[in-house]
């Protein structure tokens, strides 16, 4: 099933800012909004933001989520090494009724 | 403080069965939509089954259905994914999730293979 569009991969410098992109279609991102995750290897998913942007309890104010149209970005400021990891989009399509995931975007933090 | 624990994960031969579960703690879990996540060796997420409130409506991924059955039991605040003619493609580590994934368990390896 049709799927959201993430790059594959990111590098960044410690410190730096680092912004990843989901692209959907007006079916899922445009209509519904995005969910962010984070998973470091080895461990289950983690949520870094709600389908309104908001943040979970507990999650750094480095981790800001948006939505412009059918693209929703996460924005990391202040790159930590512990940053590294790999990052998800997900969102309620209403056509497929079905969460659809990105494929993921590895962040490196050089 | 809200928890998530599946179990019921195992070996299980092409053709065979599993039924997974996940027991929910500090939140009504019948009271929100709930999903099954499946991530294979070395990919990534992929959702199979969501049930809503209520469990008025299930919807599964086309290459589970009429093969997996998502469930709940509101007595004993427990998901369920009901996992019949297993094939090799299935194997993956299964996560209970939800609300719109805020939260997540820790998973359950399933492995299809003679």
């Amino acid at each position: 099933q049709a799927g959201l569009t993430q790059p594959p991969s990111v590098s960044k410098d410690l410190r730096q800012t680092a912004t990843l992109t989901c692209t959907g279609n007006s079916n899922n991102v445009g209509n519904q909004g995005a969910v962010w995750l984070q998973q470091h290897q080895g461990h289950p998913p983690k949520s870094l933001s709600f389908r309104n942007n908001n943040r979970p309890s507990g999650i750094s104010e480095r981790f800001s989520a948006s939505r412009s149209g059918n693209t929703a970005s996460l924005t990391i400021t202040g790159l930590q090494p512990e940053d590294e990891a790999d990052y998800y989009c997900s969102a309620w399509d209403t056509r497929l009724n079905a969460w659809v995931f990105g494929g993921g975007t590895r962040l490196t933090v050089l | 403080e809200v928890q998530l624990v599946e179990s019921g994960g195992g070996l299980v031969q092409p053709g065979g069965s599993l039924r997974l579960s996940c027991a929910a703690s500090g939140f009504r879990l019948s009271n929100y939509w709930m999903s099954w996540v499946r991530q294979a060796p070395g990919r990534g997420l992929e959702c199979v089954a969501t049930i809503t409130e209520e469990g008025s409506n299930k919807y599964h991924v086309d290459s589970v259905k009429g093969r997996f059955t998502i469930s709940r039991d509101t007595a004993n605040n427990s998901l369920y994914l009901q996992m019949n003619s297993l094939r090799a493609e299935d194997t993956a580590v299964y996560y209970c999730a939800g609300p719109t994934h805020a939260y997540w368990g820790q998973g359950t390896p399933v492995t299809v293979s003679s």
